[in-house]
């Protein structure tokens, strides 16, 4: 089965640090996401992007953080400045179509650990 | 809005034992369900899903789940669990035909005893 990879698996940074966690999605999907869960927290929603632009972001997803395709493969979240309490996994996910029918495929995930 | 409720965050069962894991939603339209399971280490992966027609759906590893509209309810089952199942469960709901965004639950981790 096609897989969505994320690169690093771990990520430890200073607060206040720029990170830059990255995926690549699987390579005839249109839709992109971005998933985050805090420890013993739920998975929670932060950003859709398609057609090279944001389609929905949450509450969470605030001006600290942005999103990029910048090449046609890899899609990147960026952190500005990071605090304490983006400590978290990070998950990739993609779809080839629009719909709550077609299946969401996730990367393994990107453990961010801010000191 | 939607949101998943799950209610045991921690399930420990003897290998070979039925297990059940519990899955509610609220939602004021119509949706679709989800289980996903996620390995140590490694990403989400759905198990099975219901969209429409028989209540009763069948997933990968002998996982099976049923969608009650009168309970609100998803649960999911396994007849025999296997050392291997060991890992945490997700449920999660969208909107049926245009939702774009999942809401998950807050996972339940399977834990099975030797």
């Amino acid at each position: 089965e096609p897989e969505v990879t994320q690169t690093p698996s771990h990520q430890v940074t200073q607060m206040g640090q720029e990170v830059i966690l990255r995926c690549v999605p699987i390579s005839n999907h249109l839709y992109f996401y971005w998933y985050r869960q805090i420890l013993g927290q739920k998975v929670e929603f932060l950003v859709s992007f398609y057609n090279n632009e944001i389609s929905e972001k949450s509450e969470i997803f605030d001006d600290q953080f942005s999103v990029e395709r910048p090449d046609g493969s890899n899609f990147t979240l960026k952190i500005r400045s990071t605090k304490l309490e983006d400590s978290a996994m990070y998950f990739c996910a993609s779809r080839a179509r629009q719909g709550g029918s077609e299946k969401l495929f996730f990367g393994s995930g990107t453990q961010l650990s801010v000191l | 809005a939607q949101s998943v409720t799950q209610l045991d965050s921690q399930v420990p069962v003897f290998e070979e034992a039925p297990v059940e894991l519990r899955c509610n939603y609220s939602s004021s339209v119509s949706v679709y369900l989800f289980w996903y399971v996620q390995y140590p280490n490694q990403g989400l992966q759905l198990l099975l899903k219901y969209l429409s027609g028989s209540t009763l759906v069948k997933g990968i590893n002998g996982f099976e789940a049923e969608f009650n509209k009168s309970q609100t309810s998803f649960h999911l089952r396994k007849p025999s669990v296997h050392i291997s199942d060991t890992a945490e469960y997700f449920c999660a709901v969208n909107r049926a035909n245009t939702g774009n965004q999942f809401y998950f639950g807050t996972g339940t981790s399977l834990t099975v005893i030797p």
